[in-house]
């Protein structure tokens, strides 16, 4: 049972707009920045988003919001490379410890 | 460049001892919050353990008291005792973000290492 609450699946078509959810509570995501990371083929995973911030080398199509206990990762006009599994985390005070969500399958039709 | 390259992994009876290495060029792992991450087959991402720059180090509870991390001057070890079956996972070293706001988000993973163990 993860601390975060993904959905387990997405999909939308070339050139889409689409958002993926990471829902938690006050002791986390209320409280604390969140971090989304890409991984494709269960290879290694990339970071995508900290925070409202683009790392270096991540397309501006990324960006990311957090309204109360629930952050989003938006990608604007869907690639086909953007087919991957993605996940969100930060802090939970609950637990002392860094926490991850299940994880969202995102399907690029 | 920011590079992270695990290494150690392999399979292991049960009860046994395996020690990660994670090797860092492009920075100084001593003024980063160094962390490993986990993932079991089939699975999603599990945070397993973390050392601060400060030498602070924090556990999961499953692994706490069997797992220890480390640093020297370029790499962060993760030393593994009792180990169990389901422990059995890929093990990514991954970088805390330099930041006062984000240090507890990873912002460069390495490529992973197997750590199988078998009953």
């Amino acid at each position: 049972q993860s601390a975060l609450t993904q959905e387990a699946s997405v999909s939308g078509t070339v050139g889409q707009k689409v958002t993926l959810s990471c829902t938690g509570n006050s002791n986390n995501i209320g409280t604390y920045a969140v971090g989304w990371y890409q991984q494709i083929s269960r290879g290694a995973p990339k970071t995508v988003m900290f925070g409202n911030s683009l790392p270096s080398g991540i397309p501006d199509r990324f960006s990311a919001s957090k309204s109360g206990t629930t952050a989003s990762l938006t990608i604007s006009g869907l690639q086909p490379e953007d087919e991957a599994d993605y996940y969100c985390s930060t802090w939970d005070d609950s637990v002392s410890a860094r926490v991850f969500g299940g994880g969202t399958k995102l399907t690029v039709l | 460049e920011v590079q992270l390259v695990e290494s150690g992994g392999g399979l292991i009876q049960s009860g046994g001892s395996l020690r990660l290495s994670c090797a860092a060029s492009g920075f100084s792992v001593s003024d980063h919050y160094m962390n490993w991450v986990r993932q079991a087959p089939g699975k999603g991402l599990e945070w397993v353990s973390v050392i601060y720059p400060g030498g602070s180090t924090y556990y999961q509870d499953s692994v706490r008291g069997r797992f220890t991390i480390s640093r020297d001057k370029s790499k962060t070890t993760l030393q593994m005792n009792s180990l169990r079956v389901e422990d059995t996972a890929v093990y990514y070293c991954a970088r805390g973000v330099s930041s006062s706001s984000y240090y507890h988000i990873f912002d460069y993973w390495g490529q992973g290492v197997l750590v199988s163990v078998s009953s």
